[in-house]
């Protein structure tokens, strides 16, 4: 199985501010890397695919880049509704695996 | 828009089967273009993809639960479901079902369901 490590687990951040969170992945992926967020209680919501691309809907403050094992997601300037949870996932081959989770707390 | 429920018991004994059904409602399961998948998450933790089915009854499962798992479609109810056997503790889960695409984004879950939380306990 490909194994998918994030970093940081945990991030504190205040409103406004830009934040990354990177994955990387075991082996190669090509750019078959997925993002999504997720608060509490709620499912998963798909922010981007495809490493860059955004899923429709989704705020253009979200961005993502990478491809081969070593990926990102940025976010550009916080709001209050981005505190969340944030797991990437490689759709490159079967099984299908997540990251651990990123947990974006308010600083 | 398209839309998943899960449906199940909310409760299973430990060397029992775990049973549920996701209802797909606003689109077609029979769609050429999607992938139907069941995703669990243990409490606290991260995501853990079980398996899915193309409509054509095509599936695909993780090998770390393949010999208790079996995944099917019924697309005249428009539903799909999982069966867990043998359950212990370990399979105490929020279990989700979602769809993918088979092409464009493969294998990016763009809908989820709400999720249901099934614990594993006599």
């Amino acid at each position: 199985d490909i194994q998918m490590t994030q970093s940081p687990s945990s991030l504190s951040a205040s409103v406004g501010d830009r934040v990354t969170i990177t994955c990387r992945a075991s082996q190669n992926i090509n750019n078959d890397l997925n993002w999504y967020q997720q608060k509490p209680g709620k499912s998963p919501k798909l922010l981007l695919y495809s490493a860059s691309n955004l899923q429709s809907g989704v705020p253009s403050r979200f961005g993502g880049s990478g491809s081969g094992t070593d990926f990102t997601l940025a976010i550009s300037s916080l709001q209050p509704e981005d505190f969340a949870t944030y797991f990437c996932q490689q759709s490159y081959s079967s099984p299908y695996t997540f990251g651990q989770g990123t947990k974006l707390e308010i600083k | 828009q398209v839309q998943l429920q899960e449906s199940g018991p909310g409760l299973v004994k430990p060397s029992q089967t775990l049973s549920l059904t996701c209802t797909v409602s606003g689109g077609s399961i029979s769609s050429a273009s999607h992938y139907w998948s069941w995703i669990r998450q243990h409490p606290g933790k991260g995501l853990e993809w079980i398996g899915n089915i193309y409509h054509s009854g095509s599936a695909y499962h993780n090998p770390s639960l393949k010999s208790r798992l079996s995944i099917s479609v019924d697309t005249s109810k428009n539903q799909f479901s999982l069966k867990l056997r043998s359950v212990t503790a370990a399979d105490t889960a929020v279990y989700y079902c979602a769809r993918s695409r088979v092409e464009g984004a493969v294998n990016a879950f763009d809908i989820w369901g709400q999720g249901t939380m099934v614990p594993v306990s006599s």
